[in-house]
């Protein structure tokens, strides 16, 4: 069982490139997260999806964007990346039903743009 | 918005030792949750607190949720060396945005 798996597992990126960060899960859950997590600040929500077909702003959302086509992937992608997007980035996922909203996390992803 | 204040922000203890550390919030949950993130790794999830006044044993660790529903503490007894990483609580209000919100971790160094 792979869980979540994400890809690349790091990547250095020229500022004002495109990138797109893929993250897969293979337990069905309805629910799908991505957070960036920079130091000192902890794990920030950038952009969620409740279910396929829809998704939702978290706190830091500016700068990326999101689609969720179908219940396993949730990708991520900078259209145009800056240095201030440098972080580590995590995919998570939870069931997201009303007794069981536990969310589990991808290994992650480390991105530096330069 | 909601926040969680985590304490202590870091702790250097010797193996054997017993570790608590905690969370509050102004706000309400209805769910807290307590992970372990390793250097270089995800967050993995220790221990899931869903009601009021629980307390949850996960081996060596214990974890309460507050009866006020605003505080969780974790308590991890006789440390070893593994146990290193940074602890983060996570709570979570259902009925409302349905998403977690995260304190900003427990760095924990085990000296053997």
């Amino acid at each position: 069982i792979a869980g979540i798996t994400q890809a690349p597992t790091s990547q250095i990126l020229a500022a004002g490139r495109r990138m797109t960060l893929r993250c897969t899960q293979d337990m069905r859950h309805n629910a799908m997260y991505w957070y960036r997590q920079d130091l000192g600040l902890g794990l920030r929500l950038i952009h969620y999806s409740n279910t396929a077909g829809t998704t939702g702003k978290g706190e830091v959302p500016d700068g990326y964007s999101v689609s969720r086509a179908n219940t396993d992937d949730f990708p991520l992608t900078l259209a145009s990346a800056v240095p201030s997007q440098t972080s580590v980035y995590f995919c998570a996922s939870s069931p997201f039903d009303t007794s069981y909203n536990e969310q589990f996390f991808g290994p992650g992803t480390r991105l530096t743009v330069l | 918005g909601q926040q969680l204040n985590q304490s202590p922000q870091s702790m250097f203890i010797q193996e054997g030792e017993d570790v608590s550390m905690n969370c509050t919030s102004s706000s309400i949950f209805n769910t807290w949750l307590w992970y372990k993130q390793d250097p270089g790794e995800g967050p993995v999830l220790l221990i899931a607190l869903y009601k009021a006044g629980e307390l949850t044993s996960n081996g060596r660790l214990t974890a309460q949720f507050g009866i006020t529903r605003k505080d969780s503490f974790l308590n991890i007894s006789a440390s070893i060396p593994s146990d290193v990483g940074i602890y983060f609580c996570a709570g979570l209000f259902q009925g409302g945005s349905e998403k977690l919100v995260f304190g900003k971790g427990t760095k924990l160094t085990v000296n053997p």
